[in-house]
């Protein structure tokens, strides 16, 4: 079963920022938390993964809380191509099992 | 970099008839990889994981008789849905990681299945 919940939908204007909040209060220690997003008939595209600190690349920004039980992936400055399902996944780093949740289905508006 | 390939992108074939389905890691070694299928509207479903030489562990409810992993190199892992049937149509999804901790799992484009 899924370990994380995620809002099942969201707009965000074009060239604003989108904030995609993601829930996994019972992930432990071991476990990093990934974010991936889907376009309609094509596999997941990796987006970005952290296990407590805060990390940034060329796509996103991922904020972990501290007590780690929460997280938003940001995307700085949406386009029209960033609308998707945004799947927040939290698993281990050795056995890595992702189990999917519902994700956030992402509409970037004009 | 990190780039999986899968192939068919679609297949459609006659109910009883099957079918493999081809993962490839382009560009890294694969330790392990794994299989999804995700029904329309739907969330992925994992179905298995499978390490490099070793039997794939299949997630509950999913029958490892009607759906044969093999993973037989670094870079390559297969999937046959035997004996298909309607109910076996569905979006199928490979993964695969490389061996270093803390890499993230590398998604293929899946396969349509579309059994008449």
């Amino acid at each position: 079963d899924a370990k994380t919940t995620q809002p099942t939908s969201m707009d965000c204007a074009e060239g604003r920022a989108a904030n995609l909040p993601c829930n996994h209060s019972t992930i432990s220690g071991n476990e990093y938390v990934y974010w991936y997003r889907q376009i309609h008939s094509q596999g997941p595209q990796y987006i970005i993964h952290g296990l407590k600190n805060n990390e940034t690349n060329e796509m996103a920004s991922l904020i972990i809380t501290e007590d780690r039980k929460s997280s938003t992936l940001i995307l700085p400055h949406a386009t029209l191509r960033d609308t998707a399902v945004y799947y927040c996944i939290s698993a281990t780093n050795t056995g890595n099992q992702f189990y999917f949740g519902t994700g956030t289905s992402l509409t970037v508006i004009p | 970099g990190a780039v999986v390939s899968q192939h068919p992108s679609r297949v459609i074939c006659k109910s009883g008839t099957s079918v493999k389905i081809e993962c490839r890691s382009l560009d890294f070694q694969a330790t392990t990889m794994f299989w999804y299928r995700q029904f329309p509207k739907k969330s992925l479903m994992l179905m298995a994981t499978s390490n490099e030489g070793s039997k794939a562990t299949y997630e509950q409810g999913v029958e490892k008789d009607k759906f044969l992993i093999n993973h037989a190199s670094l870079t390559l892992s297969t999937l046959t849905v035997t004996s298909a049937h309607p109910e076996d149509s569905s979006f199928y999804i490979c993964s695969a990681r490389g061996g270093a901790s803390n890499q993230p799992q590398h998604f293929g484009d899946g396969t349509r299945l579309s059994i008449l």
